[in-house]
């Protein structure tokens, strides 16, 4: 299995800073056939289901703010957050769909001081 | 507009079956490229894939769960179900289902989830 690493678990910064979500994979998931990178970043708001954000590494989903933007490549990923609002306050996860199973991170939990 | 929308027994017993319907609207399985997956989450913590159904009826799933998952559907009736067999309390969770496509298995729709508890 794919494992994903997300780091830091937990971060609290107050509005309007930058925050910066890391998650790092057991092996690449850059596949050659279309250089894309198999990764998706979703947002878990306390009591909801997850919301996707992100998808191929760096695609916002239809509907998701700007200073959404995820980066990265291979291995490693990141998911920044610019000009961070309170409704940020959320668990975000990073998921592989390079191989089955398919596997999430354990999360980032974002609190807004 | 898609949605989704999960229910479940509730509560049941250790070694029974688990059955779960994810009913939804807004697509359809026998469209091609069209997905279902199921994700489970137990309280307070992370997210675990389970399974996949496809349009043409192909299926993955998630091989810790060994041979416990059956993942099928009723594109007539736009539902999809999944049957967990032999439960314990470690399947206790929120189950949730979610559209995905083809061109990634990402998910980009999900209900709302269904809290399953297993206990004696």
């Amino acid at each position: 299995d794919i494992v994903m690493t997300q780091s830091p678990s937990s971060l609290a910064v107050s509005a309007g800073e930058t925050v910066t979500i890391n998650c790092k994979s057991s092996q690449s998931l850059l596949y050659s056939g279309n250089q894309k990178n198999y990764l998706a970043w979703y947002q878990q708001k306390p009591g909801q289901s997850p919301k996707l954000l992100i998808y191929w590494a760096s695609t916002r989903q239809s509907g998701v703010p700007d200073r959404f933007i995820g980066s990265g490549s291979g291995t490693d990923f990141t998911l920044t957050i610019s000009s961070v609002q309170a409704e940020d306050l959320a668990i975000y996860y990073c998921q592989q769909y390079y191989d089955t199973p398919f596997t999430f991170g354990s999360g980032t939990k974002l609190e807004i001081k | 507009q898609v949605t989704l929308k999960e229910s479940g027994p509730g509560i049941l017993q250790p070694s029974q079956t688990l059955s779960l319907t994810c009913t939804f609207s807004g697509f359809s399985l026998s469209t091609y490229g069209m997905g279902v997956g199921w994700i489970r989450q137990p309280s307070g913590k992370g997210l675990e894939w389970l399974a996949n159904i496809w349009w043409d009826d192909d299926k993955y799933y998630n091989p810790s769960l060994k041979n416990r998952l059956t993942i099928s559907k009723d594109t007539s009736n736009n539902q999809a179900f999944l049957k967990i067999t032999n439960v314990d309390t470690a399947d206790t969770a929120t189950y949730y289902c979610a559209r995905t496509t083809g061109r990634g298995n990402w998910f980009a729709y999900w209900g709302q989830g269904t809290l399953v508890t297993v206990s004696s």
